[in-house]
């Protein structure tokens, strides 16, 4: 079974500051790792896409993440963070085969930057 | 990427009624998916739903409380049966087209029983 685990609830920074969203993952064979934003009363959208190829994926908005495989971690980052990022932001996992190719999301992180 | 259309986008509905969630995509496709989000929560699995068959559910879910249609490669509805507030949620429809591709919601329906 996969499972992903991100170990914050809350994440606050301030504006200006580099950001970190942490996210660990745990499949069978090659992990493919997403990462997606929901403001409030928002559906999700997605943000980046780790597949393959170069461990560091750029994404919308700025946004990037670093594909660790010794440490299956895939955590979110932004040099430099906005208010208008705060929202919630999920990360999630899917692999190859049968029901093994839904996305399996990980329980949020509320990020919040403050001004 | 694809449109998603999603309506309601809000119910308050009575105990032990019914409401029935539609899910419009813009173009075909294989892929259909419904979530569950309750309030603080993140994103449970309810179905997949398959075009031309029954929709396969996760633990837990079962057909008679949320039954889902699926009659062609662009629509889907999920039907939430005999509401009570732990029904009281966001349900999301979802599309994708492979294990490798990211996945696209519609706004989401944000249901609540009373």
């Amino acid at each position: 079974a996969q499972s992903v685990a991100q170990p914050e609830d809350q994440v606050n920074v301030a504006e200006g500051n580099p950001l970190t969203v942490k996210c660990t993952y745990s499949v069978s064979g090659n992990p493919y790792l997403f990462w997606y934003v929901q403001y409030p009363n928002r559906g999700l959208q997605f943000l980046l896409k780790y597949i393959t190829g170069d461990n560091l994926v750029k994404g919308s908005y700025g946004f990037e993440a670093e594909f660790n495989k010794s440490q299956t971690s895939f955590h979110l980052k932004k040099p430099s963070a906005l208010v208008s990022d705060s929202a919630l932001y999920f990360c999630a996992v899917s692999t190859e085969g049968g029901s093994a190719r839904q996305l399996t999301f990980g329980s949020g992180t509320q990020l919040t930057v403050l001004p | 990427s694809a449109v998603i259309s999603q309506k309601p986008s809000r119910d308050i509905c009575q105990r032990g009624t019914s409401l029935t969630i539609q899910c419009q995509v813009d173009s075909q496709v294989t892929m259909m998916f419904w979530y569950r989000q309750q309030p603080g929560q993140s994103l449970t699995l309810i179905a997949t739903a398959n075009q031309g068959s029954e929709a396969t559910y996760e633990s837990g879910f079962v057909i008679d409380k949320f039954p889902i249609s699926r009659p062609n490669l662009t629509f889907s509805t999920l039907t939430v049966s005999n509401m009570s507030p732990e029904d009281s949620s966001i349900y999301l429809c979802s599309i994708k087209t492979g294990a490798r591709t990211e996945a696209f919601f519609g706004q989401g329906t944000r249901l609540t029983v009373v």
